[in-house]
């Protein structure tokens, strides 16, 4: 049971370019979410998902995009990678809205040079 | 604008002793409360949650408070064992207006000292 799992664990790229963090789950969850945490900062939600094909902005959406084409998977783009978005990306998802814990991926450590 | 708050980056408590670790919260429309545990390299994992119309939950050594009139709620783990030495953060939704979404604190660093 692999839950959420987040490719790559660790990437460099220069200002300006771009890349795409993957985020797949297994349990058939509904919602899905990307988080990013700052050094001593909590989590903070950069977009959501309620199911395949619905999209919606977080707290800080500003220079990423996301889509949601299967129930399984919700990718993250950098288009033009700033240093101002490195951080350690989570994604979490679950199964409804309520009480429903949120499962978190083990992070992807980005840092923009 | 820090919605929810944990006041205390670092907590420090010695085996077998109660930990205590709270957080505030500003918005009245928080209706559910969790509390997760991050390890070094993991992603946050859940450990308990509470919903506004409880005061209280249990789950074997962690119980969570939650005081609505001051806005307050705190994690209490009895016995702490040297395995809880983790960082944890408070969360907190509004689920009649904004659903699922989470809003974290900044999360205070248990360590537990044999």
């Amino acid at each position: 049971n692999a839950g959420v799992t987040q490719t790559p664990k660790f990437r460099i790229l220069k200002i300006g370019q771009s890349m795409t963090l993957q985020c797949t789950q297994d349990m058939n969850h509904n919602y899905m979410y990307w988080y990013r945490q700052d050094p001593g900062m909590g989590l903070k939600l950069i977009y959501y998902s309620v199911g395949a094909g619905i999209t919606d902005k977080g707290e800080v959406p500003n220079g990423y995009n996301v889509s949601r084409s299967t129930t399984e998977d919700f990718p993250l783009r950098l288009e033009l990678a700033a240093p101002s978005q490195t951080s350690v990306y989570f994604c979490a998802s679950s199964y409804l809205a309520g009480n429903q814990p949120q499962h978190f991926g083990d992070g992807t450590r980005l840092s923009i040079l | 604008d820090q919605q929810v708050k944990q006041n205390s980056p670092s907590l420090s408590v010695q085996e077998g002793r109660i930990s205590i670790l709270n957080c505030d919260y500003t918005n009245s429309m928080f209706d559910y409360f969790l509390w997760y545990k991050k390890y070094p390299a993991e992603g946050p994992t859940f450990l308990i949650s509470i919903s506004s119309i409880k005061d209280k939950n249990e789950d074997g050594r962690f119980t969570v408070f939650l005081n609505k009139s001051a806005k307050h709620l705190s994690l209490h783990i009895v016995p702490s064992q040297p395995g809880d030495s983790a960082v944890y953060f408070c969360a907190a939704s509004a689920r009649q207006s904004s659903g699922d979404k989470l809003t974290f604190g900044t999360g205070t660093r248990l360590a537990v000292r044999p």
